[in-house]
């Protein structure tokens, strides 16, 4: 079945590492989207991705960053310079034509230990 | 900017009885789309139903309806007959139609509504 696949479903991050969230999609969606939950917050947009090779910084793009080398494969980096990265990761895609909502991935839990 | 306000940030019903749940945005575009959102407890976002800003008729789907007043910028989601399964938080989302504007097919949430449903 086509959908969204992100991993690891929790990940756990020491002060000043740099981690990578993983995000594929077999759907043949040509823009990728990542955002951060957090509680009383709903979801904020972090980077987002309308075709392969290039991608734009959403609301609160500061401290992350992303490539976008295949179609169907868009991770997310938080670096050592995202200064509260504990949150839920939800990673999104859609064909394209605003008519289509977005189809979601399971979400990724990352604390800080 | 569009901007999307859920001012309930929790609501409860009975099991069988129909609820309500709000949404306001602000928006100076004229095409537009809006949609509901689902959350349970498993965090799997999961559509429930859109509305195109185009579309005087509200949208249904099955239990799901929604009360769309443009003018108002007002996009409300009644849940009738709420069952146990119901129970989630619930995003008003809004995206842009606008080819030329900046915040063309993205999204934008509100801060969530969690309904719970009494047995």
């Amino acid at each position: 079945d086509g959908g969204i696949t992100q991993s690891p479903k929790y990940l756990f991050r020491k002060e000043g590492q740099n981690v990578t969230l993983s995000c594929e999609q077999n759907l043949n969606h040509d823009a990728m989207y990542w955002y951060r939950q957090d509680p009383g917050q709903g979801l904020r947009l972090i980077y987002y991705s309308q075709i392969v090779n290039d991608f734009q910084k959403g609301d609160i793009a500061e401290g992350y960053s992303v490539s976008r080398e295949k179609k169907e494969s868009f991770p997310l980096t938080v670096t050592s310079a995202q200064k509260n990265p504990t949150a839920f990761y939800l990673c999104a895609s859609t064909p394209g034509p605003p008519i289509y909502g977005y189809t979601f991935g399971s979400g990724t839990r990352l604390t800080v230990v | 900017a569009q901007t999307v306000t859920q001012s309930q940030p929790e609501m409860s019903v009975q099991e069988a009885e129909t609820v309500t749940l709000s949404c306001t945005y602000d928006t100076s575009e004229s095409d537009y789309y809006l949609f509901w959102y689902k959350q349970p407890p498993s965090r799997q976002m999961i559509l429930v139903i859109r509305q195109e800003a185009y579309k005087q008729q509200n949208a249904t789907e099955n239990r799901f309806s929604v009360n769309f007043q443009k003018a108002a910028k007002s996009f409300s989601l009644k849940i009738s007959d709420s069952q146990l399964g119901d129970a989630a938080m619930y995003f008003c989302a809004y995206r842009s139609a606008d080819a030329g504007g900046t915040s063309y097919g993205k999204l934008t949430f509100g801060q969530g509504t969690i309904l719970t449903v009494h047995p």
